[in-house]
């Protein structure tokens, strides 16, 4: 079963715009990670945010985690036609085998 | 390029065939995690291997087996193909204790 829910299901933006996704989870996390398929291809490892931070910036990606919402947000500034994907979150629940529970996506298209 | 590989690249089979996936990891990678993705879903955990010993299993019935290699190499099996098993096949891998995994670019199984 999944673990996340995200939001919205697809969205639609004009390149320079700022996409946000959001993600939320049921169970404690060690860390939560997001990532980029293109096309039905394999993930792209975009960003971790452990479950002791709020927030974390990698170039134009902005991540944010609440855990008393169990809820995470990723932002991404100034979109490029080539972030045109789907985005998961996946979460590294708290009972040490690392496996990734992943939540249904957020696909993305950025119009030129 | 994540160093992760996999193959083949595309498969077709038949209902009651039996299959074998491979994934080749980076140098010092010692844990896989296999996932399966149906159309439209995220990946669902299959099962990890760490140091060629099963030490984790999502719900996954026994058909679908593994096996990890001395040189950390990995094959997924999957015996008694049903339509539902068509989906793409994702192998992952990580150096112990790490948290990020590297995904491989994935394998399309259709089940006629």
């Amino acid at each position: 079963s999944q673990q996340g829910e995200e939001d919205p299901q697809a969205l639609s933006i004009q390149e320079g715009e700022n996409a946000t996704m959001n993600c939320s989870y049921k169970t404690s996390i060690n860390n939560l990670q997001w990532y980029r398929q293109n096309s039905g291809r394999g993930l792209v490892h975009l960003i971790l945010i452990r479950s002791n931070e709020r927030e974390k910036h990698s170039g134009r990606l902005r991540v944010t985690l609440d855990t008393s919402k169990k809820s995470s947000s990723l932002l991404i500034t100034a979109s490029r036609a080539a972030d045109t994907a789907s985005y998961f979150c996946a979460t590294d629940v708290l009972d040490s085998s690392y496996k990734l529970i992943f939540g249904s996506g957020t696909r993305l298209l950025v119009r030129p | 390029e994540t160093g992760v590989t996999q193959s083949p690249t595309h498969l077709i089979k038949t209902r009651g065939q039996q299959v074998t996936l491979r994934c080749s990891s980076q140098s010092g990678h010692n844990t896989v995690s296999w996932y399966q993705q149906a159309l439209g879903q995220g990946p669902q955990f299959i099962f990890q291997y760490y140091r060629e010993e099963e030490n984790g299993r999502g719900n996954f019935p026994p058909r679908f087996s593994g096996l990890q290699f001395p040189n950390y190499s990995s094959e997924l099996n999957v015996n008694a193909l049903e339509l539902d098993d068509s989906a793409l096949y994702l192998c992952a891998t990580r150096q112990d204790l790490q948290e990020t995994q590297y995904f491989g670019p994935g394998t399309r199984l259709l089940v006629l």
